[in-house]
């Protein structure tokens, strides 16, 4: 089965940090472009970070550029978001989203992560 | 950066109906258009994508439409399963979502 699976959410202070991760199965993970996405509480979807299916080039939101990096481990099926100097409007869940081949957009899904930074 | 507009925000509507959602993009994407649905809890669902084409399962009485700026997602008749939220993307330019329509139940 085609999956994406994400961890590492939690509750942390304002300025904290935390590393979310997303373990791909049941396809060929280097090869694809990756996303994080993001949905704060009763909200919509917020593009984040996207990352090519080598790691070379990455990209990132107005809203977190500086303070998170997206980063991928090919030999572990992994995905990574370390995100730094939290702030409670990043309080949202977080998914990571694969870029498919035919769609050439978000085909596959984790079921998410929530982030909580409290006030 | 590319802006998503969709109409209505929300809307009601009874098992049957056909259900028409705009999305507007504040410059011209071609046809780099996604819809996804959203159910309560869940990860997002892609339904089309390149503004008109299908993803493999989604059942026919989907469709969607549109070039340039003007989109639309069409539910031809709607079933129990397709009260959700609908959101639109643009892939043109990076990637932004538009703010979500609602289908309730009347």
């Amino acid at each position: 089965e085609v999956q994406l699976v994400e961890s590492g959410g939690g509750s942390v202070q304002p300025g904290g940090s935390l590393r979310l991760s997303c373990v791909a199965s049941g396809f060929s993970f280097s090869t694809h472009e990756v996303n994080w996405v993001r949905q704060a509480p009763g909200k919509g979807l917020e593009w984040l970070s996207y990352i090519s299916g080598g790691g070379e080039t990455m990209y990132y939101a107005d809203s977190v550029r500086g303070r998170f990096t997206i980063s991928r481990d090919n030999a572990q099926n992994s995905l990574f978001l370390q995100m730094n100097s939290l702030r409670v409007e990043d309080t949202a869940v977080y998914f990571c989203a694969r870029i498919g081949g035919s769609a050439g957009t978000f085909d596959i899904w984790g079921q998410g992560t929530m982030v909580t930074v409290p006030s | 950066d590319i802006q998503m507009t969709q109409s209505p925000s929300s809307l009601s509507a009874s098992v049957g109906d056909r259900v028409t959602i705009t999305c507007r993009a504040s410059q011209s994407i071609s046809s780099w258009l996604a819809w996804y649905q959203q159910k309560p809890g869940k990860a997002p669902k892609l339904l089309i994508y390149k503004a008109s084409t299908l993803e493999s399962g989604v059942p026919s009485r989907f469709s969607g439409s549109g070039s340039g700026t003007e989109f639309t997602l069409t539910i031809s008749s709607l079933q129990p399963d397709d009260f959700a939220t609908y959101y639109c993307q643009q892939y043109h330019s990076f990637w932004t979502f538009g703010q979500g329509t609602k289908v309730e139940i009347k």
